[in-house]
């Protein structure tokens, strides 16, 4: 049973355009990701967002932002996209930071022409 | 930065088979150890989890934590098709973040 919302399912854009992805979980969880899952299936975290303060992963180019109007959501922003940026972009929740269990959602798939 | 590794890259067994899933971690601080399963096309989901140096069981499923060696292991027992999917371990790193890191995942394909 699906608890944690991604929309679009897929994004096809170009180069240089900005898009957003969105999250939304049902759960009550109080922490927020987003990972990127490359072609090679390799999940990299690159945000998380817990009780309004936000953790970015360091190697997260500055395009990527992202946006909460509150604990349940948790969007993503690519203000111009490239080539790289082509990946399966992956929300996930848990109750909150360290070791609890994150619960996932589909997914969004970028492709960048 | 934690650096997590997993082997093999990709596995083929019969059903019924008993099947060992691989991963290592850089970091001997790591607190938190996860096995998560995503079928083709799907999200991930937690599979199990162990915290402390030992064996965990569930069903058809075992974990194996040792930290001293920086090495944890899935077992399962008995495999079926369904377990066909990509396996991915997470270790949560307590050096900067605390943030889960991802090995590159394990597919496994149970032929019937």
């Amino acid at each position: 049973e699906t608890a944690v919302f991604q929309t679009p399912n897929y994004h096809v854009t170009q180069v240089g355009n900005e898009v957003s992805f969105n999250c939304k979980q049902t759960l009550g969880h109080d922490t927020m990701y987003w990972y990127k899952q490359d072609s090679k299936k390799l999940l990299k975290i690159m945000f998380s967002y817990n009780n309004k303060q936000l953790i970015v992963n360091e190697t997260v180019p500055r395009r990527f932002s992202p946006q909460s109007s509150d604990k349940a959501h948790l969007n993503l922003r690519i203000k111009s996209v490239e080539p790289e940026d082509s990946a399966v972009y992956l929300c996930a929740s848990s109750y909150g930071t360290g070791g609890y269990e994150q619960y996932f959602g589909p997914g969004t798939r970028l492709t960048v022409l | 930065q934690q650096n997590v590794q997993q082997s093999p890259e990709s596995l083929i067994v019969p059903e019924g088979a008993r099947t060992s899933l691989n991963c290592t971690f850089s970091d001997s601080a790591s607190q938190y150890f996860w096995w998560y399963r995503q079928h083709s096309g799907k999200a991930p989901k937690a599979l199990m989890s162990i915290f402390s140096n030992g064996e965990k069981e569930e069903g058809r499923f075992t974990i194996h934590l040792n930290k001293a060696s920086l090495h944890f292991s899935l077992h399962i027992r008995d495999s079926q098709p369904s377990d066909s999917a990509l396996y991915l371990c997470a270790v949560l790193s307590n050096t900067g973040y605390q943030n889960f890191y991802f090995g590159k995942g394990t597919s496994l394909t149970v032929i019937p």
